[in-house]
């Protein structure tokens, strides 16, 4: 298995510029989830998504969207990018078991808005 | 919500063990502790989970107070590799990570 994977690794957006960035998961897991990390802070979590069809905010959803349209792909897009999203961002998935819900998190796509 | 205090540095020789302190400020009884790591901006990975009872894997150790109010993970032989950004994730928040406990672990 892949597991999690984000594309692209490295982008640069001028400021008002549009960008998705893309995940996918071979897990069939049926959450997935997306973060962005500031330089020397914790992960703050974006959005996430239970199911195929459903998404829901997280702590910092302004400026992106989500769709959920299989199980597999999670995709988040910024409309207008600002400089406040340089960050780096991660997307995770996980599957409910036992209730426990390990998640298992990509390599992580570094925005630099300018 | 459900937040954690960790010490944000700690240093470790290697060889030794790692003994990792986390602090949960609410009790939640059916949810879980979990533990994951950060090596250098790379995306976080899972250790360890626990409920009530000490768990281990090959990985680390996790000891849970009785209360449920703390947390220690065990990397019972650390090395250079193990040198990471550790997250406690309190029970009945598992999207919380803190700023963690910057681990380095000495030659």
């Amino acid at each position: 298995n892949a597991g999690v994977t984000q594309t692209p690794k490295f982008r640069i957006l001028k400021i008002g510029q549009s960008m998705t960035l893309q995940c996918a998961q071979d897990m069939n897991h049926n959450y997935m989830y997306w973060y962005r990390q500031d330089p020397g802070m914790g992960l703050k979590l974006i959005y996430y998504s239970v199911g195929a069809g459903i998404t829901d905010k997280g702590e910092v959803p302004n400026g992106y969207n989500v769709s959920r349209s299989t199980t597999e792909d999670f995709p988040l897009r910024l409309e207008l990018a600002a400089p406040s999203q340089t960050s780096v961002y991660f997307c995770a998935s996980s599957a409910l078991r036992g209730g426990t819900y390990e998640q298992y998190f990509g390599p992580g796509t570094r925005l630099t808005v300018t | 919500d459900a937040k954690t205090t960790q010490p944000p540095s700690m240093d470790c020789a290697e060889g030794r063990a790692a003994n990792l302190p986390c602090n949960h400020s609410t009790i939640s009884g059916n949810e879980y502790v979990y533990w994951y790591r950060q090596i250098h901006s790379q995306g976080p990975q899972y250790i360890i989970h626990g409920l009530k009872n000490n768990e281990t894997n090959e990985m680390a150790s996790l000891i849970i107070t009785e209360d449920r109010k703390s947390s220690t993970l065990i990397l019972p032989h650390a090395t250079l590799r193990d040198t990471a950004v550790y997250y406690c994730i309190p029970p009945g928040n598992q999207f919380y990570f803190g700023t963690g406990t910057s681990l380095t672990v000495i030659p």
